[in-house]
């Protein structure tokens, strides 16, 4: 079964400082994708960033990066130059077989607070 | 544009109120979701629907019935909630339900059940 972790419940980052999100996970297919999405107080979740397993390379949207490991089965997200408002609640997750369906299945999150 | 829309944004009802949310996409979607998420925790799935058809009901309590009357609206029917119903609901729609589609979700119905 699909599995995500992750660790750390809260971070703190200077502004313009870079900061990396960890996530774990754990999954049986062969081929998976791991999504990254953020949601602020305002409560939208807001999609961030995607990598399938079979990507060669890191994903990039913007200022966001992925550091897919995955003999290590991480899919960590990395944040440059941490702006205010980027202090939100991240959240990684991992597709997972449900039925002939697939769900998400979501981290508990981490709470990101940049401060000035 | 990747909006999808929720009405209402708030919504307070009575233990023996019905009532509904709406959702909406214009994005050519064909898959459509709902989802409870409570205070500092990640969201849980409802129900999925995959071309306009109820794919996925992840055990969820008959007080809740969704509805997809086209492939572009996703209704929530509430009846006889329960306080413990309070919570943030938010739709999220995709282009399918295949594992490497990214979901975009609305702002949200924040709903109190008094």
């Amino acid at each position: 079964a699909q599995k995500i972790t992750q660790t750390q419940p809260g971070m703190f980052v200077q502004e313009k400082e870079a900061v990396t999100l960890d996530c774990t996970y754990d999954t049986s297919d062969p081929s998976y994708g791991l999504f990254w999405y953020k949601q602020p107080s305002s409560g939208e979740m807001i999609f961030l960033i995607y990598q399938g397993s079979y990507d060669q390379q890191n994903a990039t949207e913007g200022r966001y990066s992925l550091n897919f490991q995955k003999a290590r089965k991480s899919a960590n997200l990395v944040i440059s130059a941490s702006q205010l408002g980027d202090s939100a609640m991240y959240f990684c997750a991992i597709p997972a077989r449900a039925g002939n369906n697939r769900k998400l299945i979501w981290g508990l999150g981490t709470s990101l607070a940049v401060n000035p | 544009d990747t909006e999808v829309t929720q009405t209402p944004k708030h919504l307070v009802m009575g233990m023996t109120n019905k009532k509904s949310l709406k959702c909406e996409q214009h994005m050519g979607h064909r898959a459509m979701y709902w989802y409870k998420q409570k205070a500092k925790k990640p969201p849980e799935l409802m129900f999925v629907y995959s071309y306009e058809k109820l794919s996925i009901n992840e055990s969820v309590p008959s007080r809740f019935s969704p509805e997809c009357p086209n492939s572009s609206l996703l209704n929530l029917h509430l009846h006889a909630l329960q306080p413990e119903d309070s919570a943030l609901y938010l739709c999220a729609s995709s282009q399918g339900v295949d594992s490497s589609y990214e979901q975009y979700f609305g702002p949200g119905t924040r709903l109190t059940v008094t």
